[in-house]
């Protein structure tokens, strides 16, 4: 099993690009969880997927943040316009019951 | 103990040694915990889990403590490794998949 898959592994952008990130879940998982990770504020949840519909979108930091789940095997976080303090590590991870199994990150820098 | 903005608690220990990582949780009725390892440039890995119906669970090399009176969890590693250094996070759970993670402990195994 190839894990979860995440691309691009490195984004630099300017403010006030549009950023998408994308991500594979593990095959057969039904839950799909967008995580930022940053030193100031640690691991923090954006958004998470049960069966590809939304559940709790509270993480999710402002409306330039949206994520799809067109499928099961594929979703995406856009960040649109970006700014530098979404810089941070973003990870994708899947579940099939209660552990989570993370992708390797994309790293996201902002100028 | 608990780490704000840009400094992780560290622990150094020698080879050889065990290791005990320490860590608050906030909600008095979660009821599933994880520890995660995160090596540098990786996603978090999973470690080992627990219920909150139990007090302790072993695995390979790796015991984790629950004590739910104080709301304290604890992850020891027998005979500490230098491919144990990384980041160790504790996660909780309260009644669902949305998971809060801990500020994270640097462990790093001297020679």
């Amino acid at each position: 099993d190839a894990g979860v898959i995440q691309s691009p592994r490195h984004e630099v952008t300017e403010m006030g690009q549009e950023v998408t990130l994308r991500c594979k879940p593990i095959s057969g998982h039904n839950s799909l969880f967008w995580y930022r990770q940053t030193m100031m504020r640690g691991l923090e949840l954006l958004i998470y997927f049960n069966n590809n519909v939304p559940i709790d979108d509270s993480g999710m930091p402002e409306d330039r943040f949206s994520a799809k789940m067109p499928n099961a095997s594929f979703s995406t976080l856009k960040i649109q316009p970006s700014e530098p303090r979404d810089s941070a590590v973003y990870f994708c991870a899947s579940s099939f019951s209660e552990t989570q199994y993370f992708g390797p990150g994309t790293r996201l820098l902002v100028l | 103990g608990e780490s704000v903005g840009l400094h992780l608690p560290t622990l150094s220990v020698q080879e050889g040694d065990n290791s005990i990582i320490n860590c608050a949780y906030s909600n008095s009725a979660s009821d599933y915990f994880i520890w995660y390892k995160q090596e540098s440039g990786k996603g978090p890995q999973f470690i080992i889990d627990i219920r909150s119906n139990m007090d302790k669970r072993q695995g390979q090399r790796v015991t984790v403590l629950l004590n739910k009176t104080v709301k304290h969890l604890s992850l020891q590693i027998a005979a500490t490794q230098p491919g144990d250094s990384a980041v160790y996070f504790c996660a909780e759970n309260l009644n669902g998949q949305n998971f809060v993670f801990g500020p994270g402990t640097r462990l790093s195994v001297l020679p």
